[in-house]
């Protein structure tokens, strides 16, 4: 069975940090996986999907990483900015099980002015 | 697109009453997603159909719970009775095919409030 970790669970940087946000997952036959964001009260916005196949993928300050065989991924947030702050969560898409999508806890971001 | 809709945005019950969420996903997306967020859970998937069948339902709470896809474009979440525990947000999500790797797509989720 398919479990995501998110670690850390809560982060709190200064405006301008560089930061990084982990996630694991268990079982590496994975389709994808995908990075959103989600501010408080609100849906959820995807950020950075990487494939299976790939490595990384980057999108003005954000870069997400995918070792697939160890089963990780990490996202970059270059120069953090307040606007920054939000929760991140992780999810990957599973090969053995239908194509489920399974998300993690999520890091809860402040970026403090 | 308007992305993925869902309605209503809020939804206030009392306890014992039935509740239906709705959902409208994105057209042309072929899979199509119901979780439930709490603080305690976090994301949990409920359910999830492609081609409108039914996939994994093995989240589903209880029997009170149920979800159909009667066309590719509309898709309902139904809880009937309710209690306050199924106070929560209920989101819905919609993605196209798995083996072209597209990623999932949110509505803007329904918070329900169950007195």
């Amino acid at each position: 069975k398919q479990e995501v970790t998110q670690i850390p669970a809560a982060l709190s940087v200064p405006e301008g940090e560089n930061l990084v946000l982990n996630c694991s997952f268990t079982d590496s036959a994975i389709y994808n996986l995908q990075w959103f964001r989600q501010d408080p009260g609100k849906g959820l916005t995807s950020l950075l999907l990487i494939q299976s196949s790939q490595r990384e993928q980057t999108s003005g300050r954000l870069n997400a990483s995918l070792d697939k065989s160890s089963g990780r991924s990490t996202l970059y947030i270059a120069a953090s900015q307040p606007g920054d702050s939000a929760t991140y969560l992780c999810a990957v898409r599973v090969y053995n099980q239908g194509g489920k999508l399974i998300f993690g806890q999520g890091t809860e971001l402040s970026v403090k002015p | 697109d308007a992305g993925v809709i869902q309605s209503p945005r809020h939804e206030v019950t009392e306890m014992g009453q039935e509740v239906t969420l709705r959902c409208k996903p994105i057209s042309g997306h072929d899979y199509l997603f119901w979780y439930r967020q709490t603080m305690m859970r976090g994301l949990e998937l409920l359910i999830y159909f492609n081609n409108n069948v039914p996939i994994d339902d093995s989240g589903m709470p209880e029997d009170r719970f149920s979800a159909k896809m009667p066309n590719a474009s509309f898709s309902t979440l139904k809880i009937q009775p309710s209690e306050p525990r199924d106070s929560a947000v209920y989101f819905c999500a919609s993605s196209f095919r798995q083996g072209l790797n597209s990623g999932a797509f949110f509505g803007q989720g329904t918070r329900l409030t169950v007195v």
